[in-house]
């Protein structure tokens, strides 16, 4: 049973077209969130949701939206896509905002043509 | 502002041998220190953690040690194996508010036979 799944995992798309990623938590986490790394393998944080309220909201363009319709689903919408969105996506999630173990989904790889 | 260095940036190691990561921080509120293991294609995955109140913890092959007054903390792979190779990645994370993970940039480790 996988615990954080994300689909797809490759997306291969053309500049300028809008596209979703998704990601569902079967751990009965409160909290998920969304990390970009880069083709250096460097993670940064994105976004955080606790209880679908978001509260981390990193310095990320507005094309970026999450979107959580509920505590076990954490979903990534993307618009006007830009060659430099080509990354690898991870959804996380942890059982609440305390320092507790994140558990992460195993990546969406975006390319953009 | 890279809050979390890590290095070496790639490091290599005979089967048996120790395996040595550093990172320093800077945020001294950081109270939340994991580590992080990647295999390729996969998400990272909790290994071990500490928090400031000791100066080591040891999992099996893996130890982490802490030096909260040089703000440092170390991850040391005692008889590293082949099945070892990942890449490691050092994190933070304060107590309260924003509670994301601060990555460091990512050590790969290989271990040769």
């Amino acid at each position: 049973d996988t615990a954080v799944s994300q689909t797809p995992k490759y997306l291969v798309t053309q500049m300028g077209n809008d596209k979703s990623i998704k990601c569902e938590q079967n751990l009965g986490h409160d909290t998920m969130y969304w990390y970009k790394q880069d083709s250096k393998k460097f993670l940064k944080i994105m976004f955080s949701y606790n209880n679908k309220e978001l509260i981390i909201n990193e310095t990320v363009p507005n094309r970026f939206s999450p979107k959580s319709p509920d505590k076990a689903h954490l979903n990534l919408h993307i618009n006007s896509l830009e060659l430099g969105d080509s990354a690898v996506y991870f959804c996380a999630s942890s059982p609440g905002t305390l320092n507790q173990p994140q558990h992460f989904g195993d990546g969406t790889r975006l390319s953009i043509l | 502002q890279q809050q979390v260095k890590q290095s070496p940036q790639s490091l290599i190691v005979q089967k048996g041998g120790i395996s040595i990561i550093n990172c320093a921080y800077e945020n001294t509120a950081f109270d939340y220190f994991p580590w992080y293991q990647q295999f390729p294609g996969k998400g990272p995955a909790l290994l071990i953690a500490i928090r400031p109140d000791v100066s080591e913890k040891k999992e099996g092959r893996f130890t982490i040690s802490f030096n909260k007054s040089a703000k440092q903390f170390s991850l040391h792979i005692m008889d590293s194996q082949p099945g070892d190779s990942a890449t490691y990645f050092c994190a933070a994370s304060p107590p309260t508010g924003r509670r994301a993970l601060t990555f460091g940039s990512g050590t790969r480790l290989q271990v040769q036979p």
